[in-house]
């Protein structure tokens, strides 16, 4: 399968604690988008990286959020010391440097935070 | 980008068209109209786009009208796979100075039955 892959599918966690997460973008796609998505809402924009470059950051993502793309291929997002309302679904998705083209989404990682 | 209206929830019978509406009458001149869905569980798919010209794709045909202040996503013989929830998005294309990162309203949930 060559789509967005996402690590782990579903974590639990406990408050306080650290969580990170893994996108696997498609191997020629430049772009990569990380989206976060509560129960009955559409996913909310969080950062974007162009290659290795964070180009764009949502005020949604606290200092307690971090995203990285070393070397412009996966990219790994963390949160540290989790609150209860971190629990959501974190989307990754890519796209090729193309106009027009549309984002590819992952399956997403299900964040809960007991 | 310009705010999408669209129906909280639609019903469509096995084998006949569903059409899903959208209003975006703030829509501007470089704003083109894209559509997503996302299948439960699953990270959103998309679907089509377009600027003012109807388009049709094998998924979809999107009807865009005159003034460009709204929009029908017709699924031309909707099956049970289709239940989902449906986002209209307008935004610019990629590559013109911005993100274009994806903003996600509600949806429209569309339940196809038997």
């Amino acid at each position: 399968d060559t789509g967005v892959s996402q690590n782990p599918r579903h974590k639990i966690t406990k408050r306080g604690q650290n969580v990170t997460f893994r996108c696997d973008p498609i191997s020629e796609h430049n772009r990569l988008y990380w989206y976060r998505q509560t129960l009955g809402q559409g996913p909310e924009f969080l950062t974007y990286f162009q290659n290795e470059a964070q180009l764009e950051k949502s005020r949604l993502l606290s200092d307690r959020f971090s995203a990285e793309r070393p070397k412009g291929s996966f990219s790994t997002l963390e949160i540290q010391r989790t609150e209860q309302g971190d629990s959501a679904m974190y989307l990754c998705a890519s796209s090729p440097k193309v106009v027009f083209n549309e984002q590819f989404f992952g399956p997403g990682t299900r964040l809960t935070v007991l | 980008d310009a705010k999408t209206t669209q129906p909280p929830s639609m019903d469509c019978a096995e084998g006949r068209a569903a059409n899903l509406p959208c209003n975006h009458s703030t829509i501007s001149g470089n704003e083109y109209v894209y559509w997503y869905r996302q299948i439960h569980s699953q990270g959103p798919q998309y679907i089509i786009h377009g600027l003012k010209n109807n388009e049709t794709n094998e998924m979809a045909s999107l009807i865009i009208t005159e003034d460009r202040k709204s929009s029908t996503l017709i699924l031309p013989h909707a099956t049970l796979r289709d239940t989902a929830v449906y986002y209209c998005i307008v935004r610019v294309p990629q590559d013109t100075g911005t993100a274009s990162k994806l903003t996600f309203g509600t949806g429209t949930r569309l339940q196809v039955t038997l």
